[in-house]
């Protein structure tokens, strides 16, 4: 197992251009999330899914970002037009449904870092 | 939603213990208190989480106020490589998804050789 892989690490891009980000999570766990971190921020909230289905999104979310899990494996997290105020680190994570609920141990990728010029 | 208090930043020597306080006065009975931290350049890595009773494993030792309404993570032993950000988070709290995790922005722990 390796973990939660992320990919690519870093990205350059215009404004105005669409990236996408890829995340592979932990084989067996049945829960991803993605987060967004900014410099000198902790990590907020974007997204989550349960399998292949998207059950919970933050307002942070604009419609220039969408989310999809297609087969309950892989994730990608696509941003159209993006704009200078999309530059952050972009986190995936992913974890087992918890036994106990709040008990929930997530596991972080190291990140997809994406610059707008 | 129940949220939590850190120092901004602590400082600690080289193997010495550490002791990272969190305030946590609005917490729930069912909201677990885990700590994360982010070394630079990395994503978050799970450090410790319990309950309402003190707990240790091999990374570090998590100390629960009797009223839980605070906790202090406890390194034992610092090295450089403890060098992070430590964040303190409830579980349960809205808008982070099925048991997913609100960040404040954590301590920003130095560690001096």
């Amino acid at each position: 197992d390796t973990g939660v892989s992320q990919d690519p690490r870093h990205k350059i891009t215009k404004r105005g251009q669409n990236v996408t980000f890829r995340c592979d999570p932990i084989s067996e766990h049945n829960r991803l999330y993605w987060y967004r971190q900014t410099l000198g921020q902790g990590p907020e909230f974007l997204t989550y899914f349960q399998n292949e289905a998207q059950l919970e999104k933050s307002r942070l979310l604009s419609d220039r970002f969408s989310a999809e899990r297609p087969k309950g494996s892989f994730s990608t997290l696509e941003i159209q037009r993006t704009e200078q105020g999309d530059s952050a680190m972009y986190l995936c994570a992913s974890s087992p449904t918890a036994v106990n609920s709040g008990a929930n141990v997530l596991t972080f990728g190291a990140g997809s870092r994406l610059t707008v010029l | 939603d129940a949220k939590t208090t850190q120092p901004n930043s602590m400082e600690s020597n080289e193997e010495e213990p550490v002791h990272l306080p969190c305030n946590h006065s609005t917490i729930s009975g069912t909201d677990y208190i885990h700590w994360y931290r982010q070394l630079p350049s990395q994503g978050p890595e799970y450090v410790i989480h319990g309950l309402t009773s003190n707990v240790n494993n091999r990374m570090a030792s998590l100390a629960i106020a009797e009223d839980r309404k605070s906790s202090t993570l406890i390194l034992h032993r610092a090295t450089l490589r403890d060098a992070a950000v430590y964040y303190c988070i409830l579980s349960g709290l809205a808008g982070g998804g099925a048991d997913g995790l609100t960040f404040g922005k954590g301590t920003h722990l130095i560690i001096q050789p």
